[in-house]
């Protein structure tokens, strides 16, 4: 079983559309998150749920919009795609926000914008 | 603020080379330390961690990182690499608040 997973694995799309990635995690964790890794590898926090809900949003645009319907789940839908919207979106979930809680990351969403 | 640097880009190394990984922090409270590790085309995983206690740390795959406090450092080492070592490698930092992660360092194990 896989601890987090996150569909789809790519994204393709043109300027201007909107599109969802989804992700579930079955460890029973608390918190969810969503980094961004850029083309240069660089991983970014973009969001931090607990408990479905946000604790944390770290100057992203407001095209983006996470939603957690539950514990379980968190998705990150973003409105009119821009070409800087290119990177690798990793999920993750840990059992608390901070400390000590060590993050299980997802196979990530390699987005391409066109 | 947390923060973390990674000094080397890139390091490139031939088989059963000795390793090591540079990482500092900056945090002005109780500090938990993390290494992972990103196969090319893979998802990120947890080599080692420190929370508190002995500061050198043995995690996985024959990975070990020591802690020192007074250098605010976190270095990776690695007796004897292999050419499936080869990865990217991310030092992350946790106080109260998320995972914040260093740039990576790309490491290539040649034959």
């Amino acid at each position: 079983d896989t601890a987090v997973s996150q569909t789809p694995k790519y994204l393709v799309t043109q300027m201007g559309n909107d599109k969802s990635i989804k992700c579930e995690q079955n460890l029973g964790h608390d918190t969810m998150y969503w980094y961004k890794q850029d083309s240069k590898k660089f991983l970014k926090i973009m969001f931090s749920y607990n408990n479905k809900e946000l604790i944390i949003n770290e100057t992203v645009p407001n095209r983006f919009s996470p939603k957690s319907p539950d514990k379980a789940h968190l998705n990150l839908h973003i409105n009119s795609l821009e070409l800087g919207d290119s990177a690798v979106y990793f999920c993750a979930s840990s059992q608390q926000l901070s400390g000590t809680a060590e993050a299980f990351f997802g196979q990530g969403t390699r987005l391409t914008v066109v | 603020a947390q923060s973390v640097s990674q000094h080397n880009h890139h390091v490139i190394l031939s088989e059963a080379a000795s390793l090591e990984l540079g990482c500092n922090y900056s945090y002005g409270g109780t500090v938990n330390l993390f290494w992972y590790v990103q196969y090319p085309g893979q998802h990120l995983q947890l080599l080692l961690k420190y929370f508190s206690g002995d500061p050198l740390v043995k995690g996985i795959k024959g990975f070990e990182a020591e802690f020192i406090k007074s250098k605010f450092s976190f270095n990776l080492r690695k007796p004897s690499v292999q050419w499936s070592d080869t990865a990217e490698y991310f030092c992350a930092v946790s106080g109260n608040t998320p995972l914040v992660f260093g740039k990576g360092t790309r490491l290539s194990v040649i034959a």
